[in-house]
C-alpha cells in the first residue's frame, strides 16, 4: 500500500518568507509527527497529533512553526518568516498507534533551504 | 532530560566482516527502544522495537539486543547493500515523541 508523502520534496525560500510543507499520512494511521533533520544532528521532534486531542507542540522551536492536522488525515507544517536556520530536511511520520506502542512509519522528508 | 548517544560515528567494515553499533540511553522510564535504517535522501525505515532489558530480536543479517543502559545493534556478515545510517531512538514513559541518537553511518565494501 501506499506509505507516507510529503510535498514539495525540495523547496529553496528566500529568508523571511513563509512556507508551507505537506505531510500525508498512511490511511487509517491515527498518530502523525513532524520531526526536523538538520545536517550532523539526530532527529528533531517538533509536533505530534494523535486522534482528536490536542497536539503535542513542545518540540516547536519558535513560535514561527506552526501545524495543522485537518480531517484527521493530512498535515500541513508552516515556518512564517524563514530563517537561515531553518534550512534542514522537514520528516513526517504516521503510526497505527501512538507512540511509542507503535512503529512510526517516515515520509522521505522535504528538503528545505532558506537562502 | 532524556538523551540517545550512538558510536561510532562512521564504521567501514568489508563485506563478512561482523560487528557491532552501539547505542546508550538515558530516557526516563522507557517504554522502547527503536532502531531504524536511513538511505541517503529517504526517511527512516523502521527495523526493531525492545521493550525490556534482555530482549533480543533479530531480522536477516541484524540482531538487536537491549540491556538497562544501551542496546546493541549487531551485524552479521555484512553486505554492501547493508550500507545506511543506523539511528536509535527512545521513547519514555510520558512522551509522545521519539529521542533519537545522531546515528551511525556504516559503509560496507567488497
Amino acid at each position: 500500500g501506499a506509505g507516507v508523502s510529503q510535498s514539495p520534496s525540495n523547496k529553496v525560500t528566500e529568508k523571511g518568507k513563509d512556507v508551507e510543507l505537506r505531510c500525508d499520512p498512511i490511511s487509517g494511521h491515527t498518530a502523525l509527527y513532524w520531526y526536523r533533520q538538520s545536517l550532523g544532528q539526530g532527529l528533531e521532534f517538533l509536533i505530534y497529533f494523535q486522534g482528536n486531542s490536542a497536539p503535542d507542540k513542545s518540540g516547536l522551536p519558535s513560535d514561527r512553526f506552526s501545524a495543522e492536522r485537518t480531517g484527521g488525515s493530512v498535515s500541513t507544517l508552516t515556518i512564517q518568516r524563514t530563517q537561515q536556520e531553518d534550512s534542514a530536511v522537514y520528516l513526517c511520520a504516521s503510526s497505527l498507534v501512538g507512540s511509542p506502542d507503535g512503529e512510526q512509519y517516515f515520509g522521505p522528508g522535504t528538503r528545505l533551504t532558506v537562502t | 532530560e532524556d538523551q540517545v548517544t550512538q558510536s561510532p560515528e562512521a564504521l567501514r567494515l568489508q563485506e563478512g566482516e561482523s560487528s557491532s553499533l552501539n547505542c546508550s540511553y538515558t530516557v526516563s522510564g522507557l517504554r522502547g527502544l527503536f532502531w531504524y535504517r536511513q538511505d541517503p535522501g529517504k526517511g527512516p525505515e523502521f527495523l526493531f522495537t525492545l521493550y525490556s532489558a534482555g530482549e533480543e530480536k533479530e531480522k536477516e543479517r541484524l540482531k538487536a539486543t537491549l540491556t538497562k543502559k544501551e542496546s546493541f545493534l549487531h551485524i552479521t556478515a555484512p553486505k554492501p547493500e547493508d550500507s545506511a545510517t543506523y539511528l536509535c531512538a527512545g521513547a519514555d514513559g510520558t512522551a509522545s515523541k521519539l529521542t533519537f541518537g545522531t546515528g551511525t553511518r556504516l559503509q560496507v565494501t567488497l
